[in-house]
């Protein structure tokens, strides 16, 4: 089955500065991988997603770049506010019978310090 | 539009005990996928439920069952509970089987003692 190993799993950076969260997968079948950002006690909320057959995707202060290659993508977030500290989770799945089953990383911690 | 939502928000039980979550998809979506996070984790696949129909079931064992009602509600049952069972429960809804925004609920904090 898939893997999908994330890293940091904490990241503590100054406000105005730009965030960088890496992960890799194993399944190459994977085609669509999305970002979560979880506030605590709340629920996951997609931020931003890419399908492999793009390279990249912005949407204001977030972008995700994809490398099918090396099996890696990553969430870039610039100019962090204090608002963006949360627990941000990346996800792999691929697709089988109309079926989406996706495998999480485990997390990575943003604190934003004002 | 009401979003995703679960019942209960919280619940308490022994080991062995028997527990059923309950979650209301998004109007009009037709797919319930059921995830287990435990803290400091991320979520983990239960199931998923497209058309009332089993499309995928994740590495848990048989103790965990799901079902979908000809409305698109949702029912996680979990038998013989065990302490490693205490969890976050989330529900996520989507349109279609594949392809489209994954939305959650707020999930069902159990707790077994």
């Amino acid at each position: 089955g898939e893997n999908v190993e994330q890293h940091p799993s904490t990241l503590s950076v100054q406000e105005g500065d730009s965030a960088v969260i890496k992960c890799t997968y194993s399944d190459s079948a994977s085609n669509y991988f999305p970002w979560y950002k979880q506030e605590l006690g709340k629920r996951p909320q997609l931020i931003i997603d890419i399908r492999s057959n793009v390279g990249e995707k912005k949407d204001q202060r977030i972008a995700v770049t994809l490398n099918k290659t090396a099996k890696h993508f990553s969430l870039h977030i610039t100019e962090t506010q204090p608002e963006d500290s949360a627990v941000y989770f990346c996800a792999a799945s691929g697709t089988s019978g109309g079926s989406y089953i996706p495998t999480f990383g485990r997390g990575t911690s943003l604190i934003v310090h004002p | 539009d009401a979003g995703v939502t679960q019942s209960p928000t919280h619940l308490i039980k022994t080991r062995g005990q028997h527990v059923t979550l309950r979650c209301s998809p998004i109007s009009g979506h037709k797919s319930v996928s059921w995830y287990q996070q435990v803290l400091g984790q991320g979520p983990q696949f239960i199931f998923q439920y497209y058309e009332k129909e089993e499309r995928g079931r994740g590495n848990f064992p048989d103790r965990f069952s799901a079902r979908q009602f000809p409305n698109y509600s949702s029912e996680l049952n979990v038998n013989a509970l065990l302490l490693g069972d205490s969890a976050l429960y989330l529900c996520a809804s989507r349109n279609r089987g594949y392809g489209d925004e994954q939305f959650f609920g707020p999930g069902t904090r159990l707790t077994v003692l």
